[in-house]
């Protein structure tokens, strides 16, 4: 298995640009995550999905922040439009039971 | 929800001593807590997770204890080597949802 997938690993944008962030799960888990990571703020859940439907969204920083899941094989997070507070590094994670595993990160700088 | 506190911030032993991280947690319906390890500029990787039903649990030079009437858990590292330099997370979960996840503890193992 190739593990959690995630496009792109960086990203670099100006200002006001729409970002979309990748993810493709682990092939049978139910669970997805979408954490944004900062030196400040640590490790932030975003938004996570059970079987492609949005569970809880209230980590969700504005109204520029959207998520999508459109099958058990691919969900999306997009930013528009971005401002440089938006820069990070964003996981997608996955969960079958109870284990959680990370896919690799996407590094995202908005000047 | 659940608050995870973890302490200590940072951590700095010898190589070959032990180090120990704990982690305290508000939610007592909890029932499973992992511990991520995440080297620079990595993903987090689960290494090891325990749950409520058990006290103790080892892998090698890694365990981790908890206490649920305490709500506290330990990560125990015996024999540590440089490779064991990273950010530790904990984190705590009722069920199978999101994880609550802990500051984290910058260890450094100095050889």
């Amino acid at each position: 298995d190739a593990g959690v997938i995630q496009s792109p690993r960086h990203e670099v944008t100006e200002m006001g640009q729409e970002v979309t962030l990748r993810c493709k799960p682990i092939s049978g888990h139910d669970y997805l995550f979408w954490y944004r990571q900062t030196m400040m703020r640590g490790l932030e859940l975003l938004i996570y999905f059970n079987n492609n439907v949005p569970i809880d969204d209230s980590g969700m920083p504005e109204d520029r922040f959207s998520a999508k899941m459109p099958n058990a094989s691919f969900s999306t997070l997009k930013i528009q439009p971005s401002e440089p507070r938006d820069s990070a590094v964003y996981f997608c994670a996955t969960q079958r039971g109870y284990e959680q595993y990370f896919g690799p990160g996407t590094r995202l700088t908005v000047t | 929800g659940e608050n995870v506190e973890q302490h200590p911030s940072t951590l700095s032993v010898q190589e070959g001593d032990s180090a120990v991280i704990k982690c305290t947690y508000s939610d007592s319906a909890s029932n499973y807590f992992p511990w991520y390890k995440q080297e620079l500029g990595k993903r987090p990787q689960l290494i090891i997770d325990i749950r409520s039903n058990v006290g103790e649990k080892k892998d090698q030079r890694i365990a981790v204890t908890l206490n649920k009437t305490a709500k506290h858990f330990s990560l125990h590292i015996t024999e540590t080597q440089p490779e064991d330099s990273a950010v530790y997370f904990c984190a705590a979960t009722p069920g199978r949802r999101a994880l609550t996840f802990g500051s984290g503890t910058r260890l450094q193992v100095q050889p």
